[in-house]
């Protein structure tokens, strides 16, 4: 069946620019998840969805980081006037629970290069 | 608070014999347990998990996590490494309470398969 998509795949941006990263969850997921992977480390959590309601953005690094799901399925990870810092790679994952423990499925993630 | 260490950043072994990845973990609360591996250019895949069931938890590729509380520990073993098991491999925590949405990665193993 179908997994968690994520596009684009690769994204090189200018310092400065404005970039904007989708995710199209397993369908009928209630949950999603956003991470930033950076280069020879573990994720590390930058906010959670349940339906259209972020319920909790406390990894988001900075207020240049802005993520939303309107309609509690498709999400868009903003990031206003990269820098160089945000290259990572952006994660996404979908769960079907919508309480702890979650099972996440991951999708292949979004490689950000900031020049 | 939660954290997870994994104590080796790169394991190799023979094809055809065991593999061990080690973790330690802390938790404030009962946690949730799971092994991750992540293929290059594909995205994360749940191995194993642990959710205060059964201590010993069998997983995919014969796969398997023992769960020890007193050792605040839940290793990854396999009888018999296969080539296709090199990859990287992620310890991940996370509470049991109802705001524990937040995965925390260890910083992963790379295990190498030697033929």
């Amino acid at each position: 069946g179908a997994g968690v998509s994520q596009s684009p795949r690769y994204k090189v941006a200018k310092r400065g620019q404005d970039v904007a990263l989708r995710c199209d969850p397993i369908s009928g997921h209630v949950s999603l998840f956003w991470y930033q992977q950076a280069l020879g480390q573990g994720p590390e959590f930058l906010t959670y969805f349940q339906n259209e309601a972020q319920l909790d953005k406390s990894g988001l690094p900075s207020d240049r980081f802005f993520a939303e799901r309107p309609e509690g399925s498709v999400s868009t990870l903003k990031i206003q006037r990269t820098q160089q810092e945000d290259s990572a790679v952006y994660l996404c994952a979908s769960s079907l629970e919508d309480y702890p423990p979650y099972e996440q499925f991951f999708g292949p993630g979004t490689r950000l290069t900031v020049l | 608070a939660q954290s997870v260490t994994q104590l080796d950043s790169h394991v190799s072994v023979s094809e055809g014999t065991p593999v061990l990845l080690r973790c330690n973990y802390s938790s404030s609360y009962s946690p949730s347990l799971f092994w991750y591996v992540q293929h290059p250019n594909k995205g994360l895949q749940l191995l194993l998990k642990y959710t205060s069931a059964a201590t010993l938890v069998k997983g995919i590729n014969g796969f398997e996590a023992e769960f020890k509380k007193s050792e605040t520990s839940f290793h990854l073993t396999k009888p018999s490494a296969h080539m296709s098991d090199a990859a990287e491999y992620f310890c991940v925590v996370s509470e049991n309470v109802y705001t524990g949405n937040q995965f925390y990665f260890g910083t992963g193993t790379s295990l190498t398969v030697i033929p």
